[in-house]
Formats: C-alpha cells, sequence, structure tokens
C-alpha cells in the first residue's frame, strides 16, 4: 500500500466549476500536509500548506485537513482554464527534517 | 532574485554513459533535495544534502547514482552508466534549512534525461 493515494484523473471541468481535489494516507507520523500545483514541464510550486485539522483559505484555493480520517482536500472555487495543470499533495512528518512524501498528482482540465 | 537553476534543462545520453545533472539551488539557501518523476508517476524522493554532507540518501538507488553538493559550486547528480530506465525528469529543490516554522522548499524546473 502507498503511503498517499490520490486519484489521478484527468479530472475535466468547465470553467467556473468547484473542483475538489483529494488525497488519503495512511501514516499517522504525518503532520504537515501540502498542495503543490505543476504545470506541464515545470518545476512544482507550493500552494497552500497547513498544520492542523481544519480549514484554510487562500484566494480561490481552500486547502481542508481531516487528521482523523487521514483526508486531505483542496476545493478551487471559480475555476478558470489558468488552473489547468497537475496538483500534487504531498506531506511531511513532524520534526526535524524535511523529506517530503508525494502523491501521484491529479491533472486537471479546466475548459473555457 | 535567482529561483532554483536547473542545468541542462534537456539532457540526451546513450546506454552505458554517465549523465551529470546540475542544480544551484536559491540564494541563501543551503538544504538540497533531489527528486526524480516518471511519467504519470508523482515526485520520489532521491537524496537530502547540506554543504558538504549528504543527509538522506534512502531514496538514492544503490548502484550508479551518487549526489555531492561541494563547498563551492552547485549540487550534482550524476547517474553512470545510464540504461533507458533512467529516462525521467529529475528535480532539485532548495530550502533555506529554518529550524523553526516552515522550511519550505523551492523547486527548479527540471532536467529531462532521455536514454536512447
Amino acid at each position: 500500500q502507498k503511503e498517499v493515494e490520490q486519484d489521478p484523473g484527468p479530472l475535466s471541468v468547465p470553467e467556473g466549476a468547484i473542483v475538489s481535489l483529494n488525497c488519503t494516507y495512511s501514516n499517522s507520523a504525518f503532520q504537515y500536509f501540502m498542495w503543490y500545483r505543476q504545470y506541464s514541464r515545470k518545476g512544482p510550486e507550493l500552494l497552500m500548506y497547513t498544520y492542523s485539522s481544519g480549514n484554510k483559505e487562500d484566494g480561490r484555493f481552500t486547502a481542508q485537513v481531516d487528521k482523523s480520517s487521514k483526508y486531505i482536500s483542496l476545493f478551487i472555487r471559480d475555476s478558470q482554464p489558468s488552473d489547468s495543470a497537475t496538483y500534487l499533495c504531498a506531506m511531511l512528518r513532524s520534526g526535524g527534517y524535511q523529506k517530503v512524501t508525494f502523491g501521484t498528482g491529479t491533472k486537471l482540465q479546466v475548459i473555457p | 532574485n535567482a529561483g532554483v537553476m536547473q542545468n541542462p534543462r534537456h539532457l540526451v545520453r546513450r546506454r552505458g554513459q554517465e549523465a551529470r545533472l546540475r542544480c544551484s539551488p536559491m540564494k541563501g539557501h543551503s538544504h538540497v533535495y533531489w527528486y526524480r518523476q516518471l511519467p504519470e508517476e508523482g515526485l520520489k524522493f532521491m537524496v537530502y544534502l547540506q554543504k558538504e554532507n549528504i543527509i538522506d540518501e534512502s531514496g538514492m538507488p544503490k548502484e550508479r547514482f551518487s549526489a555531492e553538493f561541494p563547498k563551492e559550486g552547485p549540487s550534482i547528480l550524476r547517474i553512470q552508466q545510464v540504461v533507458r530506465g533512467d529516462s525521467a525528469a529529475y528535480f532539485c529543490a532548495s530550502s533555506p534549512g529554518l529550524t523553526s516554522g516552515r522550511d519550505e522548499q523551492f523547486f527548479g524546473p527540471g532536467t529531462r534525461l532521455t536514454v536512447l
């Protein structure tokens, strides 16, 4: 079983739709949760970073963490064609050092 | 302020040759991480280095792969005697190495290695 599971998609939605992206994880040692966006042939860029269970909002993006269920989500409101990319969830263990474990990524396409 | 730089962006090698991938971290960053991304797969951690030290190489294949981050100059990921299965995108990330708070990793644009 993979430590982090993420549906690879592809996910295709019309412009303006609300997008929901999800990951589950099996290792309760993960304490820090991130979402990265990766455009084709580019490096990942950090979108959201959360520590505690609950919601964190940044503009059109909301990250949600449920540690009891080992489940994290990223919501994108009013999706735009420029949001078309692969979204990677990522996790860090608590303490010290920064080995990041990534999900496989979900490819999102927003249709104008 | 330049971001993480990687070169070359594209590298083609024949089986059995050596591949050298370079990474210059962001200014002020002393921690470097290498990841490999295979088609349709996520990023896989390979190695974590600080200046002149390998901290964690648990993701590195035991043979043919090595990494260094010298006191001066870029970090180098070296693959000897490449095979077709080494074809992938290799990403480098750097961080300032904060011991408190968030030590964010910033990624470079990647090097795409193709082994013929």
